[in-house]
């Protein structure tokens, strides 16, 4: 079946650090990938996605390249923010499969001043 | 314009009882979906409609959920002889066409004493 992976969290960095969060997908054909971001009291917000291999989705200085040999869709960001602190869910939806989700875990990011 | 609204926001209820669950998708969005997030886990889906139809229904746990959306509009996720297991937060989201970006809205939280 589909499943996806995500590094386990909390993950606490101090601003302007760099981050990775590792997502990995197991998947029948050629799915789309997403990150969503859940901030604290608000609901899930697409922050990028990419829809087939080697495509780089891009939002708000995060980015993720999609890699088909690794099945992987890591999420990085160059300098993070306090601002960005809040829970990233990866995420995938394969073809045929009504376009509904299938969703990792989820990373707590905490960014400290 | 405004997003996916959910009511209510939270709902406590006693186990055996039964509870409705509501969602307003973005007006003109023809799919809609319900997702259940249990703590510390990712959205699960439950069910998928397509207009007025559930054109999949594949994640409902058991025979106790239903879900209806009669005018293709608002849809009522259906709780009956609720458990403490169903506690979780429970999730709308649609999308103009199925294939398109899901917008989620803010979730209603069930709580089962």
């Amino acid at each position: 079946g589909n499943s996806v992976t995500q590094m386990e969290g909390p993950v606490t960095l101090s601003e302007e650090a760099f981050l990775t969060i590792n997502c990995t997908y197991t998947a029948t054909g050629y799915p789309s990938l997403f990150w969503y971001v859940q901030y604290p009291g608000e609901g899930l917000q697409l922050l990028l996605k990419a829809t087939k291999a080697d495509d780089k989705g891009s939002n708000k200085g995060f980015e993720a390249t999609y890699r088909k040999e690794t099945t992987s869709f890591h999420l990085e960001k160059g300098s993070v923010q306090v601002s960005d602190s809040a829970v990233y869910f990866c995420a995938l939806r394969r073809p045929g499969s009504n376009y509904k989700l299938t969703f990792g875990k989820g990373t707590l990011l905490t960014v400290n001043p | 314009g405004a997003g996916v609204s959910q009511t209510p926001s939270n709902k406590v209820t006693e186990k055996g009882k039964y509870v409705e669950l509501r969602c307003d998708p973005i007006s003109g969005h023809t799919a809609l979906y319900w997702y259940r997030q249990s703590l510390g886990q990712g959205p699960e889906f439950l069910i998928y409609f397509q207009g007025t139809g559930a054109a999949d229904d594949s994640g409902l746990p058991n025979d106790r959920f239903f879900a209806v959306r009669p005018e293709g509009s608002v849809s009522t996720l259906k709780i009956q002889r609720t458990e403490r297991g169903d506690s979780a937060v429970y999730l709308c989201a649609s999308s103009r066409l199925a294939e398109e970006t899901q917008y989620f809205g803010p979730g209603t939280r069930l709580l089962v004493l």
